[in-house]
């Protein structure tokens, strides 16, 4: 059963344009939201985070969109640039209260999407 | 520089052997995870371990085991019960358990059974 999904397997964008990348789920209880960006041969670097609390957050060139109400978010790269091309993995994750405070650790990943910029 | 490696990144395997993947970090982090990657598939996870000498099977356990005698160190062994054992293999850590943080990945190791 796949909680986390990536309908598109892959973008193709030209550079300067906005590359919108979507990511939907199944479990509501998700409440943390992450993207991460990967090479080949290499392991993924962490990009941007929501909590469900928010239902937008930016960082320079990235912002991500929560919509709970549809269990969708998506990620918006503007502008897009050719160094972006990559495979990006959309992540959820649940909140777990313990005695100690709130535990996330486990994330579930979706398929990824491959995004290729153009120059 | 503080950080995860994984050793080697290469690693080739005749069917029925066990192997055993290499992960430390030195970030101080408190969780660690095991992570296998396919073709369209994301990544899987296997194993995770939110405290030294504490570990809990992930989505995709059959076939691996692990241990964390040490903080810094989470080796996976893929033994010869993993059926479909190629694959590129990731170990992740974050700093704690009582608090989310984002998960810092390995460069990985890409295992094929020949």
């Amino acid at each position: 059963d796949q909680q986390v999904k990536q309908n598109s397997p892959s973008l193709s964008v030209q550079e300067g344009r906005i590359s919108i990348l979507n990511c939907d789920y199944t479990n509501s209880m998700f409440d943390y939201f992450l993207w991460y960006k990967k090479y080949p041969a290499e392991g993924p670097t962490f990009l941007i985070s929501i909590s469900s609390i928010k239902d937008k957050n930016e960082d320079g060139r990235f912002t991500v969109f929560l919509n709970k109400s549809a269990k969708h978010l998506s990620l918006h790269i503007v502008p897009s640039q050719p160094g972006d091309s990559a495979v990006y993995f959309c992540a959820a994750a649940k909140g777990a209260e313990n005695a100690g405070g709130t535990s996330y650790g486990k994330l579930t990943f979706g398929q990824g999407t491959i995004l290729t910029v153009h120059p | 520089d503080g950080g995860i490696t994984q050793s080697p990144k290469y690693l080739f395997r005749k069917e029925g052997q066990n192997v055993t993947l290499s992960c430390e970090q030195n970030l101080n982090h408190d969780a660690m995870y095991w992570y296998r990657q396919d073709p369209g598939q994301g990544l899987r996870l296997i194993y995770y371990s939110q405290i030294v000498n504490d570990f809990q099977k992930g989505d995709i356990a059959e076939g691996y085991s692990v241990s964390r005698e040490k903080k810094e160190s989470f080796p996976l062994t893929v033994t010869s019960a993993q059926k479909n054992p190629t694959a590129f293999y990731l170990c992740a850590s974050s700093m704690s358990r009582l608090s989310y943080n984002e998960q810092f990945f390995g460069p990985g190791t890409r295992l094929t059974v020949l």
